[in-house]
């Protein structure tokens, strides 16, 4: 019974590179979440999607960041042309259904994001 | 603007006595709550939750207990135990949103 996977677990990338964080929700959820958790901060909504629709994206900055949940295969979020302020910690949460009201979202281990 | 708000950032607490872990939020249209504890290197994992239905959950030695006048919810553990110590971040949604928000956590030690 496979919890929500991410990986990598821990990325590296210099300024100015792309970051590609992959996102696999538990078995029978639909619907992902990313959240990004600054240091010394709360975690922080990015971006709800369903499979191949983007639902709520008030999170995410406007510019170098966009994600997707295609109809086969894991979440992706993607930072292009990265900069030192992306360096964070990104989550990925699923549930079965909307995620407010009495569902629950389920966490992955996250991934670390260092810009060099 | 944080609609979700963990005023105290640690709490240190002797095993066996009680932990009380307190959250405040702002938008009355909030109707579902939860508590996620994290470890280090690790994500969220869910503890316990509560809808806005009712002013007191209990699971085990869990037991979040909501005040919807003042706006406040509050997680207390006992007997609380050296494994409980971690981050626990508290979080609230509205039926009419799609998101969870977080408040800052609250790190709680337990001393054996």
């Amino acid at each position: 019974n496979a919890g929500v996977m991410q990986n990598p677990r821990h990325l590296v990338r210099r300024r100015g590179q792309e970051a590609r964080l992959r996102c696999s929700p538990m078995k029978g959820h639909s619907h992902v979440y990313w959240y990004r958790q600054l240091p010394e901060e709360g975690l922080k909504f990015m971006v709800y999607l369903q499979k191949e629709n983007i639902i709520d994206e008030s999170g995410m900055p406007k510019e170098r960041f966009s994600a997707e949940f295609p109809k086969e295969g894991p979440s992706i979020l993607r930072i292009q042309q990265v900069v030192r302020g992306d360096s964070a910690a990104y989550f990925c949460a699923s549930s079965q259904r909307r995620g407010s009201g009495t569902d629950t979202q389920y966490f992955g281990p996250g991934t670390r994001l260092t810009v060099l | 603007d944080q609609q979700v708000k963990q005023n105290s950032p640690s709490l240190s607490v002797q095993e066996g006595r009680i932990s009380i872990l307190n959250c405040d939020y702002t938008n009355s249209m909030f109707d579902y709550f939860l508590w996620y504890k994290k470890y280090p290197a690790e994500g969220p994992t869910f503890l316990i939750s509560i809808s806005s239905i009712k002013d007191k959950n209990e699971d085990g030695r869990f037991t979040v207990f909501l005040n919807k006048s003042a706006k406040h919810l509050s997680l207390h553990i006992v007997p609380s135990q050296p494994g409980d110590s971690a981050v626990y971040f508290c979080a609230a949604s509205a039926n009419t949103g799609n998101q969870f928000y977080f408040g800052t956590g609250t790190s709680l030690t337990v001393i054996p």
